[in-house]
């Protein structure tokens, strides 16, 4: 199956800074890349996600870039806020109807 | 939007024992259910896909006899853990491909204890 890789495992940011995650794939044929947001012991929620013909997407201060070539796809938050601290999760599929590989997750902390 | 509505949130059970956790699609046909296993600080481990009214199939590593998959029917999907022992403690969760504004619709996870 796929094989989802993502950095880093941990990230902490000033306030207000920008954050970066980033993730690779193994399977060329995985179309459709989402993004999750998950706190401890709740269901993940997506936050954004993106198709393989698209190479970037942006909802306010979160943006995705898609590099198919290289099979990266990686997470922009900007002005971060104490509120995004969470554990973040990428995700790659076949399509919207097939299951999700995920990434190993990222552990965000937002510094007042 | 599609809810997936996961029960029960949180059980305790003894070595030895099953645990049965269900996932129901209340407003849509889930004709396929996917189940995950998350340990703690870890990320979520797709188990098993079920479809309603076939086998479901395994991931590579997952026992099969173990986790029993169940779905019945169109909005029933269950997992079954059987004679349950203290390294299958995690949070079990379920997901529906089914599109809703909030993505792919995933249960709200069961938290499993065996002690």
């Amino acid at each position: 199956g796929e094989n989802v890789e993502q950095h880093p495992s941990t990230l902490s940011v000033q306030e207000g800074d920008s954050a970066v995650i980033k993730c690779t794939y193994s399977d060329s044929a995985s179309n459709y890349f989402p993004w999750y947001k998950q706190e401890l012991g709740k269901r993940p929620q997506l936050i954004i996600d993106i198709r393989s013909n698209v190479g970037e997407k942006k909802d306010q201060r979160i943006a995705v870039t898609l590099n198919k070539t290289a099979k990266h796809f990686s997470l922009h938050i900007t002005e971060t806020q104490p509120e995004d601290s969470a554990v973040y999760f990428c995700a790659a599929s076949l399509n919207t109807g097939n299951q999700f590989y995920f990434g190993t997750g990222t552990s965000l902390t937002v510094i007042p | 939007g599609a809810v997936v509505s996961q029960h029960p949130s949180r059980v305790i059970c003894k070595s030895g024992t099953s645990v049965k956790i269900e996932c129901r699609s209340l407003d849509f046909q889930a004709t396929t259910m996917f189940w995950y296993r998350q340990f703690p600080k870890q990320s979520l481990m797709l188990m098993a896909t079920s479809n309603e009214g076939s086998k479901a199939t395994y991931e590579q590593g997952v026992e099969k006899d173990k986790f029993l998959i169940n779905h019945a029917s169109l909005t029933l999907s269950t997992l079954t853990v059987t004679s349950a022992h203290p390294e299958d403690s995690s949070f079990y969760i379920c997901s529906a491909p089914h599109w809703s504004s909030d993505g792919y619709t995933f249960g709200s996870g069961t938290r499993l204890t065996v002690v």
